[in-house]
């Protein structure tokens, strides 16, 4: 069956200090993969999503980034966060029926 | 920007069905209606699909209209964990297509 990692569950950083937050997936190949933020009492905000290895789509320009090194492995970084960086990070994967998302547990990020 | 419509908040008595309205106007003939749930603190879970047909599974039932223009997700016998923010999404059933995500319905469970 397949599985979706994503840690850590809690981070709290100051703000000027880089991030990295890994995703992987396993049980599945060539999946598509997302990054998704949810601020405090706010929707969901598609960040970036990839459909293969090197293949990654911005959704808002901000001073976050993301790469896809292996087929199963999605990063979301930043060099220097912001206070406005502070919320819920949510990692999914899709393959096969289009639109149905399988998201990881996520990681709520505290920028002070 | 999400294609849909959906109230932001609604009760339901636990035990009785719950029916969760979604306006999709715009819709395109090739685009699919998906339903997600978030339960607080945790990541959105897939609930249901369909394109023109009733759809049935083991956690609900989901109503598209005719016109395909509104749907209606239905939960059968509410119980206090379906308390949650229900979301309602169209996208067409590419593989590169990207899932936006609106506002969605905040669904409380009354005892």
């Amino acid at each position: 069956s397949q599985t979706i990692h994503q840690w850590p569950a809690t981070l709290v950083q100051p703000v000027g200090s880089p991030l990295s937050l890994e995703c992987t997936v396993e049980g599945t190949s060539n999946p598509n993969l997302y990054w998704y933020r949810q601020a405090a009492g706010r929707g969901l905000q598609l960040l970036f999503y990839s459909v293969g290895i090197g293949q990654i789509s911005s959704e808002v320009p901000q001073n976050l980034s993301a790469s896809r090194p292996q087929d199963r492995q999605f990063i979301l970084s930043s060099k220097k966060l912001l206070l406005s960086d502070s919320g819920f990070y949510l990692c999914a994967w899709g393959r096969g029926t289009p639109g149905k998302l399988f998201f990881g547990s996520g990681t709520q990020l505290s920028v002070l | 920007d999400a294609k849909t419509t959906q109230p932001p908040s609604m009760d339901c008595a636990e035990g009785r069905a719950a029916n969760l309205p979604c306006n999709h106007s715009t819709i395109s003939g090739n685009e699919y209606v998906y339903w997600y749930r978030q339960i607080h603190s945790q990541g959105p879970q897939y609930i249901i699909h369909g394109l023109k047909n009733n759809e049935t599974n083991e956690m609900a039932s989901l109503i598209i209209t005719e016109d395909r223009k509104s749907s209606t997700l239905i939960l059968p016998h509410a119980t206090l964990r379906d308390t949650a923010v229900y979301y309602c999404i169209v996208r067409v059933g590419n593989r590169d297509d990207k899932i936006i995500f609106g506002k969605g319905t905040r669904l409380h469970i009354l005892p």
